[in-house]
């Protein structure tokens, strides 16, 4: 079945520090979702993209919808610790359907 | 955006159990999905429900194994029925608003 995965797996960074991370398919996507889950939680959206080329911000984090449609960044500035978390690209894989599946997942660490 | 409550929390159950787990919605909504996230994976849809119809299964999912019910526009059970320690996962039920998925806080069940 299709696959969204998401590199890197996981990450270590400084406070303060920018971090970037990717989210790829081998099929066209025509929206774009980003979560955040916490330990514990459910996942919390962060942005939707709906439009190839698109990029929008949400605070410090900004994600893109690639030109290609089979891919999507999400980028957090100036890092803090409670940006750790594991970040969750989504999106439905036939055009017109609820039906989400989601991605590998990046596990992102910060340190203090 | 929805807000989403499920019961239980969480969970220890004796292999060989059901447990339901409850959705509830602040607010009417079509769609609701019910998702598995087993230990350290991501998401993956069990199945879709509707008010009024029979639920949808995704493939490797079957009723008998999972039976959900839709009474109504803001409420929603998942049974997870005959446990094996195979089914310890958090389980998550979503709804759609406009092309975005909203997520409660998840049920985290453990089967010894």
């Amino acid at each position: 079945g299709q696959q969204l995965n998401q590199s890197p797996q996981s990450m270590f960074i400084q406070e303060g520090e920018d971090v970037s991370m990717n989210c790829t398919s081998s099929s066209i996507f025509n929206t774009w979702l980003w979560y955040k889950q916490d330990p514990g939680e459910g996942p919390v959206l962060l942005i939707a993209l709906y439009k190839a080329g698109e990029l929008t911000s949400n605070g410090r984090l900004t994600a893109q919808f690639g030109i290609t449609r089979k891919d999507s960044f999400l980028n957090i500035s100036a890092s803090i610790p409670s940006d750790v978390g594991i970040y969750f690209c989504a999106g439905p894989p036939t055009s017109g359907t609820y039906k989400y599946i989601f991605g590998t997942g990046t596990r992102l660490k910060v340190l203090a | 955006s929805a807000v989403i409550s499920q019961k239980p929390s969480r969970d220890i159950c004796q292999r060989g159990t059901s447990l339901t787990i409850q959705c509830q919605v602040d607010s009417q909504v079509t769609m609701m999905f019910w998702y598995r996230q087993q230990p350290g994976q991501s998401l993956t849809l069990i199945a879709t429900a509707n008010q009024g119809s029979e639920a949808t299964y995704e493939s490797g999912f079957v009723i008998d194994k999972f039976p959900i019910s839709r009474p109504n526009l803001t409420f929603s059970t998942l049974t997870v029925s005959n446990m094996s320690p195979e089914d310890s996962s958090i389980y998550l039920c979503s709804v759609d608003s406009i092309n975005e998925q909203f997520f409660g806080p998840g049920t985290r069940l453990t089967v010894l």
